[in-house]
Order: structure tokens, then C-alpha cells, then sequence
């Protein structure tokens, strides 16, 4: 089974407005951490954001948001006030219980912000 | 901030060679250190995890003889592709977090720059 699921493989935002990238994902652990990376054409991998299982807040920096319903194991990056160098892919990626504190990845979104 | 080195960044050889690339943190120590590789249009997949003085970690279906891992020192993990074919042609990046990261830390991985390894 699939332990991290992004379902929009590509999605198109109007510059200047919000958009929203879905990330659900599945796990038996009580303490897990979730992360938003984002890799422009030039295939280096930015990290954006994290929220720990514990985390009662979601996780904020600067325009991009996490929504984080931890009933539902979702975890979906918001990215206010689209900007034209925004348009890449997205990755939302889980750290679990686990000596060797490995990532693993979703099938990731493509951005792409029109002008 | 945290930085990751990766090279080289680029790399185009014939089918039979041998391929090393280097993964370096230049301001942190790392324990631990992962390989991914990446097909066009593809996520991430977990090739490895390279342990500081010891064996490295494969995932399923990584061949061990194939992919040689070495974490000689706490700033230097290196991945060596032996006798590479067309087929290993692909995106290879690797990651580390600093030596006694949390598991609840926010402190992400920090990723390289990537290979982009091309098999003729």
C-alpha cells in the first residue's frame, strides 16, 4: 500500500491567487513527521515545511501553510499569493519511527502558475 | 544554513564504466546519509541508507554489487555505480541530516544538488 498518496499529478494556479496540494498518508505510528519539498526544473530538492504528529498547530512559513488533519492522515500544502517561480513539483514526504530516519516520498504535483 | 554537496553534477560515460559520485556536508556532521534515484517525471525511491563506518542499509530490489555505498568519515558518503549500462541512466540525489537530529525535529534533510547520469 501506498504510504504517501498525492492525487493531483498536475495542477494549474492563476498567479497572485492561493492554491492547494493535496497529500494524504498512511501509517500505523503514533509519532511520525510529514514534509513539503519542493524541486524546480533544475532538480534541486528546497525543503518548504514540516508538522509533527505531535504538533497541536499547523505548521507556517512565510506563504506556505500546512493543513494538517491528523484524523483523516492528510496533509495538504497551502502556498498563498501564487508567484510565477512557484511552478515546479511538490513532494510531500514522511519520516516514521525509525533508527535510520528515512523519507518517504509521494508521486508528487506539478505547479505550474500562469501569468 | 545547512549545506549538502553533491558532485559531480553531471556525468555522460560509456556502458562498462564505473561511476563514483560524492555526497558531502560542509557545515554539519551526518551520521547518516540516503541515496534516491529518480526516472523523468518520477518521485524519489529510497535506494540506500549509508551508515557511517558500516554496511549500508539497501531497500528491496537495489542490488548491493551494483550501487556500492561507502561512509568512510561523518562528511563523506560515496555511491558507485559498477559496470553501469544504459538502464542505470537516471537522476541520482543524495541527503543527510545532522548527527543527532530528532526524530520530531523540524530539522528536514538537506538534500544535494543531484547527478544526472547518462549511459551511452
Amino acid at each position: 500500500a501506498q504510504k504517501i498518496t498525492q492525487t493531483q499529478p498536475g495542477m494549474f494556479v492563476q498567479e497572485k491567487e492561493a492554491v492547494t496540494l493535496d497529500c494524504t498518508y498512511d501509517t500505523s505510528d503514533q509519532s511520525y513527521g510529514l514534509f513539503w519539498y519542493k524541486q524546480p526544473s533544475s532538480g534541486e530538492m528546497i525543503f518548504l515545511i514540516y508538522q509533527g504528529s505531535y504538533d497541536e498547530q499547523n505548521a507556517t512559513e512565510g506563504r506556505y501553510s500546512l493543513n494538517f488533519q491528523k484524523a483523516r492522515k492528510s496533509a495538504n500544502l497551502v502556498i498563498s499569493a501564487s508567484q510565477l517561480g512557484d511552478s515546479a513539483m511538490y513532494f510531500c514526504a514522511m519520516r516514521e519511527v525509525d533508527s535510520s530516519y528515512k523519507l518517504i516520498f509521494g508521486s508528487g504535483t506539478r505547479l505550474l502558475v500562469r501569468p | 544554513g545547512a549545506v549538502v554537496s553533491q558532485h559531480p553534477s553531471r556525468v555522460i560515460c560509456k556502458s562498462g564504466t564505473s561511476v563514483k559520485i560524492e555526497c558531502r556536508s560542509l557545515d554539519f556532521q551526518a551520521t547518516t546519509m540516503f541515496w534516491y534515484r529518480q526516472f523523468p517525471k518520477q518521485s524519489l525511491m529510497l535506494m540506500a541508507t549509508s551508515n557511517e563506518g558500516s554496511k549500508a542499509t539497501y531497500e528491496q530490489g537495489v542490488e548491493k554489487d551494483k550501487f556500492l555505498i561507502n561512509h568512510a568519515s561523518l562528511t563523506l558518503s560515496t555511491l558507485t555505480v559498477t559496470s553501469a549500462h544504459p538502464e542505470d541512466s537516471s537522476f541520482y540525489i543524495c541527503s543527510a541530516s545532522p548527527s543527532g537530529t530528532g526524530l520530531f525535529s523540524n530539522q528536514p534533510q538537506h538534500f544535494g544538488d543531484g547527478t544526472r547520469l547518462s549511459i551511452l
